[in-house]
């Protein structure tokens, strides 16, 4: 069954530096997404994305968040200077259709010192 | 910004019994309401859905039940498994609308005893 992947399984960064997550959306999928969760709280929408460009972000997804779709398989979520709060797990998901069923990837988690 | 609820933050059944699983929203905008399932670890796996045009969807061992004027949804397991130990997360969006985020609840840990 196709799924959505992403790498890698854990991250540790110092504060300030810049992190780079990938996922590979599920290979038929139009519409991607980031979502995050901090330990002990919901999982929260960050970023949706389609046809090469934002589709809807949330306030979390401010100017230290972007996201691209450098060729045709995989989607990076890119935090330039990370803080100590970004530490979380980061999922990806893909949707084949606008207000279908997200399928969620395994998660990255990352830890900001 | 509670638009999702999920009151109860844990429930324990014994195997072979009902898991009813209970959700509430705030936001009569949503019309696509979704239940996860999480283990430790890993991403939420979709489990069932409903449209807003329903009242009740039902996928094996899996049935959803919405209450619109209630604004209430419950996610019903029978029978329940070990193997159904998780974390339940209930989701919404406003797919109508135009929004294609969905929010979630906090979650609901399901233990099945054997």
């Amino acid at each position: 069954e196709p799924e959505v992947t992403q790498t890698p399984s854990h991250q540790v960064t110092q504060m300030g530096q810049e992190v780079i997550l990938r996922c590979v959306p599920i290979s038929n999928h139009l519409y991607f997404y980031w979502y995050r969760q901090i330990l002990g709280q919901k999982v929260e929408f960050l970023v949706s994305f389609y046809n090469n460009e934002i589709s809807e972000k949330s306030e979390i997804f401010d100017d230290q968040f972007s996201v691209e779709r450098p060729d045709g398989s995989n989607f990076t979520l890119k935090i330039r200077s990370t803080k100590l709060e970004d530490s979380a797990m980061y999922f990806c998901a893909s949707s084949d259709l606008r207000g279908e069923t997200q399928y969620f990837g395994p998660g990255t988690r990352l830890l900001v010192l | 910004d509670q638009q999702v609820k999920q009151n109860s933050p844990s429930l324990s059944v014994q195997e072979g019994r009902i898991s009813i699983l209970n959700c509430d929203y705030t936001n009569s905008m949503f019309d696509y309401f979704l239940w996860y399932k999480k283990y430790p670890a890993e991403g939420p796996t979709f489990l069932i859905s409903i449209s807003s045009i329903k009242d009740k969807n039902e996928d094996g061992r899996f049935t959803v039940f919405l209450n619109k004027s209630a604004k209430h949804l419950s996610l019903h397991i029978v029978p329940s498994q070990p193997g159904d130990s998780a974390v339940y997360f209930c989701a919404a969006s406003e797919s109508q609308g135009g929004s294609e985020k969905l929010v979630f609840g906090k979650g609901t840990k399901l233990t099945v005893n054997p």
